[in-house]
């Protein structure tokens, strides 16, 4: 149990392109759900968490106007990434929990964009 | 400085060996511990976790251990395989953080023949 989908999992653009990524829990709801971007041989840093149906919070430094999260239900979360450009490119996972802090995340399996 | 250390960075081992890993951590109060395998190119998967009253965790070759007074952990990996080649992460849930975690540097695991 417990699965998080992430769709795509790989997606190559050109600069200047919007690119939504979608995040969803198969078998539980997820009241919370966090975005991450990893960029190679560093740890997962986090982006912002988002709550069902209400605004995400973003991690200072981390712009809302250019990762925009959408959570409009609780199994399915969107990030999109707007108007990329070649600096976006890296790794990005999504996690989901139930909500609480003894609750688990269970995290996807990233999507790799990559910004020509 | 982050708040929870890993080492050693990199480590090469040869199949069917033993290996430990460490994890130093200043974050507190703590909620829970969990160490993760994240293979290459996909997302974190957990091995173990332990709240701060658990000294160890066992899950299959994997052995986790806490000592919640020097705020040190370490993963024990028995008979290694080459499918254990992964990043090993140690991630920290801060009490009281909305489920915030804190993520260790990793451990670059590497199992040779």
């Amino acid at each position: 149990g417990a699965v998080v989908s992430q769709h795509p999992s790989w997606v190559i653009c050109k600069s200047g392109t919007s690119v939504k990524i979608e995040c969803r829990s198969l078998d539980f709801q997820a009241t919370t759900m966090f975005w991450y971007r990893q960029f190679p041989k560093q740890s997962l840093m986090l982006m912002a968490t988002s709550n069902e149906g209400s605004k995400a919070t973003y991690e200072q430094g981390v712009e809302k106007d250019k990762f925009l999260i959408n959570h409009a239900s609780l199994t399915l979360s969107t990030l999109t990434v707007t108007s990329a450009h070649p600096e976006d490119s890296s790794f990005y996972i999504c996690s989901a929990s139930r909500g609480t802090s003894n609750q688990p995340q269970h995290f996807g399996d990233g999507t790799r964009l990559s910004i020509l | 400085k982050n708040q929870v250390e890993q080492s050693p960075q990199s480590l090469i081992i040869l199949e069917g060996k033993n290996c430990t890993l460490q994890c130093n951590y200043t974050v507190s109060p703590f909620s829970n511990l969990r160490w993760y395998k994240q293979d290459t190119g996909r997302g974190p998967v957990s091995l173990t976790i332990m709240t701060f009253s658990e000294n160890t965790k066992s899950n299959g070759r994997y052995t986790a251990t806490l000592d919640a007074d020097t705020k040190q952990s370490s993963l024990h990996i028995t008979a290694s395989q080459l499918s254990d080649s992964a990043s090993y992460i140690c991630v920290v849930t801060l009490t009281g953080g909305g489920n915030k975690l804190t993520f260790g540097t990793g451990t670059q695991l590497k199992v040779e023949l």
